[in-house]
């Protein structure tokens, strides 16, 4: 499609159950970003991926979080043991070419842990 | 380290007020800067970028000029419209060691405006 395309648009899930967020980039968009949102902040940096490597995973805030990307195209993000501080909205984001060129975001995913 | 503070709102004007966003930054280096907007119910979108002091980002009838000497990038629109309800998000970027670059945001700003 011609933009970033987040799957799904919302996830309701009870505390405990492991979740997975998918995000396909931009075709060629060989830098690849995830973001977390919550509600009334602003987004905090969770990871980065320049193709299938990941060289910047500082912003995972604990160990049940986990990111991979396949195929320098599609990415999931994998949250286990769900806990109530994980509802947020997920944004991803792509980039093609120079690190100033500009993020390009998909809608997110809206995740609510009960 | 990298930060970006920007206007708390709410922001409340009406239809054709002047709208100015104040956004200040801390950086080290040369960073580019960014303005993205939040419609209601959408995703993020870039709505102007400036990549070095002076340059003046623009589109939509938005404006914001890299201020290096103030460390800012203040969005500006001189008659705002009810469609530019919205929350806007400054964010900077820099180049880190390993070639890449990450964005650093502000906590965003929300604008209603009404008729």
């Amino acid at each position: 499609g011609a933009g970033v395309s987040q799957s799904p648009s919302n996830k309701v899930t009870e505390k405990g159950k492991d979740v997975e967020l998918r995000c396909d980039p931009i075709s060629g968009h060989t830098a690849l970003y995830w973001y977390r949102q919550r509600l009334g902040q602003g987004l905090e940096f969770l990871i980065y991926f320049q193709g299938n490597s990941a060289p910047d995973k500082s912003g995972l805030p604990s160990d049940r979080f986990s990111a991979e990307r396949t195929g320098e195209s599609v990415s999931t993000l994998t949250i286990q043991r769900t806990q109530q501080e994980d509802s947020a909205v997920y944004l991803c984001a792509s980039r093609y070419g120079q690190p100033d060129q500009p993020q390009h975001f998909g809608d997110g995913t809206r995740l609510s842990i009960l | 380290g990298n930060s970006v503070t920007q206007m708390e709102g709410p922001v409340t004007l009406s239809e054709e007020a002047f709208l100015t966003i104040n956004c200040t930054y801390t950086a080290t280096g040369y960073p580019s800067l960014f303005w993205y907007v939040q419609y209601p119910g959408e995703g993020l979108q870039l709505l102007l970028k400036a990549t070095k002091a002076d340059d003046k980002g623009s589109n939509k009838g938005f404006e914001a000029t890299y201020r290096k000497e103030t460390t800012s990038f203040h969005l500006e629109k001189g008659s705002v419209q009810v469609s530019d309800s919205a929350v806007y998000f400054c964010a900077l970027t820099t180049l880190l060691s390993g070639g890449y670059n990450k964005l650093i945001f502000g906590a965003g700003t929300r604008l209603a405006v009404h008729p």
